[in-house]
């Protein structure tokens, strides 16, 4: 079972849409959780962590359930700006001092006008 | 500004040559990360190092190297060994736990487009 798993979609919404991705977990211990955003042929950038009683930023919310191991990004009013892929990534180590992170294959948005 | 550079940004190989990518930070981040990244997959981890001559292999390290003498500097040799080296090649840099930042985010260079001729 891979460690992160994401819908990898197309999402193809139009502006103003709010759109919400899910993505599971399979390491109950996981500590730290984050949203990056992947445009075509960049590298990822951070989006949002993820804290345990979820976080709000703008028009972006990142939601955590531990009991069901999963993550959630809800994009509200979405832009055309928004289209990109959205990474899901955990780290699954209690206590380590390395974090190493483990990344889902994306989910792909597109934002038509 | 502070940040993470790699070069070259383009690099072709023949096969059967060993070729090294540079990943260079100014963050002042412990710990380093090379990464993998085919189309429409995930990042896969090749090596990474928590410390200055310290360095561990990821899930996918065969075929390649890698050196850590300065903590500003974890270059990538991708050997002939590799035998699917085309690829997009990502490093990254972040804090440890208990540095500045707990959650252990990673910060990315623009990356290395490799292909093999």
């Amino acid at each position: 079972r891979k460690e992160v798993e994401q819908d990898p979609g197309p999402f193809n919404v139009p502006e103003g849409a709010t759109v919400a991705f899910n993505c599971t977990y399979s390491n109950s211990a996981s500590q730290s959780f984050f949203w990056y955003r992947q445009d075509c042929r960049k590298e990822p950038k951070l989006l949002m962590s993820v804290y345990s009683s979820g976080n709000e930023d703008g028009r972006f919310t990142a939601q955590l359930n531990r009991a069901s191991q999963y993550i959630s990004l809800l994009i509200r009013d979405s832009k055309l700006s928004d289209s990109a892929t959205y990474l899901c990534v955990v780290n699954p180590d209690r206590g380590s001092t390395l974090g190493r992170l483990y990344f889902g294959r994306g989910t792909q948005l597109t934002v038509w006008p | 500004d502070g940040g993470i550079t790699q070069s070259p940004k383009y690099l072709f190989r023949k096969e059967g040559q060993n070729v090294t990518l540079s990943c260079e930070q100014n963050l002042n981040h412990d710990a380093m990360y090379w990464y993998r990244q085919d189309p429409g997959q995930g990042l896969r981890l090749i090596y990474y190092s928590q410390i200055v001559n310290d360095f561990q292999k990821g899930d996918i390290a065969e075929g390649y190297s890698v050196s850590r003498e300065k903590k500003e500097s974890f270059p990538l040799t991708v050997t002939s060994a590799q035998k699917n080296p085309t690829a997009f090649y990502l490093c990254a840099s972040s804090w440890t736990s208990g540095g500045q930042s707990s959650y252990n985010e990673q910060f990315f260079g623009p990356g290395t487009r490799l292909t093999v001729l």
